[in-house]
């Protein structure tokens, strides 16, 4: 099983300043992550695929980037929609598809 | 637009088997992998398993003695069932689309598509409580 471990655990950030969070995986996944964002009592939203693709919808303020097993979620200048909890998954190696543990970026 | 609605009982007893459906609308049903995922209260998500229109499925090891995923193709549905639940069982159970991307792999139980969850149904609270 790839374990996905994110960092930090909190991120604490200023509405215009940048978030950036870091997700690692204990081998080699090639390309094949997401990031989700999940708000409380909501599912999770798909943001990024293939490890840097936006998917549909998704404003350029995200971006993702890496492969193997470091990669990175930005958020350019955070909104106040923005503020949540991301999570990466992997669909490189399965079963079981896994997810990292999340990161919950919160108003400083 | 695609969407998921899920439905089922959301109060079991311990040993009871906890019952899912997911329902597409609004898109196609093949070409497409379907997923369980779960999420306990106040902790992260856990793929349950996937199943694809053929009926083709894979499970996590973790689960894999107390799950089944059907599909019911003629209605565009499927399904989750999960035997002899505890209190660890407690949770928002997910539905969500799997999109294929293009690449994909043989083995011998057959061809295996790379896919991203990429819709997903608004969630179903399950607690699990004598």
């Amino acid at each position: 099983e790839i374990v996905m471990t994110q960092s930090p655990a909190t991120l604490s950030v200023s509405p215009g300043e940048r978030a950036t969070l870091s997700c690692r995986a204990s081998q080699s996944v090639s390309s094949n992550l997401a990031w989700y964002q999940q708000k409380p009592g909501q599912a999770p939203r798909l943001l990024i695929y293939g490890a840097s693709t936006r998917a549909t919808g998704i404003p350029a303020r995200f971006s993702g980037s890496g492969s193997g097993t470091e990669f990175t979620l930005t958020i350019s200048s955070l909104q106040s929609e923005d503020f949540a909890v991301y999570y990466c998954q992997q669909y490189n190696n399965w079963p079981p598809r896994t997810f990292g543990q999340g990161t919950k970026v919160e108003i400083k | 637009q695609v969407q998921l609605q899920q439905w089922g009982a959301g109060l079991l007893k311990p040993s009871e088997t906890l019952s899912l459906t997911c329902a597409v609308y609004g898109g196609s049903f093949s070409g497409y992998y379907w997923s369980w995922i779960r999420q306990p209260p106040g902790k992260g998500l856990e793929w349950i398993g996937e199943i694809n229109h053929s009926g083709s499925t894979n499970y996590n090891p973790s689960l894999k003695s107390r799950v089944t995923i059907s599909v019911d193709t003629s209605k565009n549905q499927f399904s989750l069932k999960l035997s002899s639940v505890t209190a660890a069982d407690t949770a928002v159970y997910y539905c969500a689309r799997g999109h294929l991307t293009n690449r994909y792999y043989y083995d011998s139980s057959g061809l295996h598509y790379y896919y991203y969850m990429d819709v997903w149904g608004k969630g179903t609270t399950v607690t699990v409580s004598s």
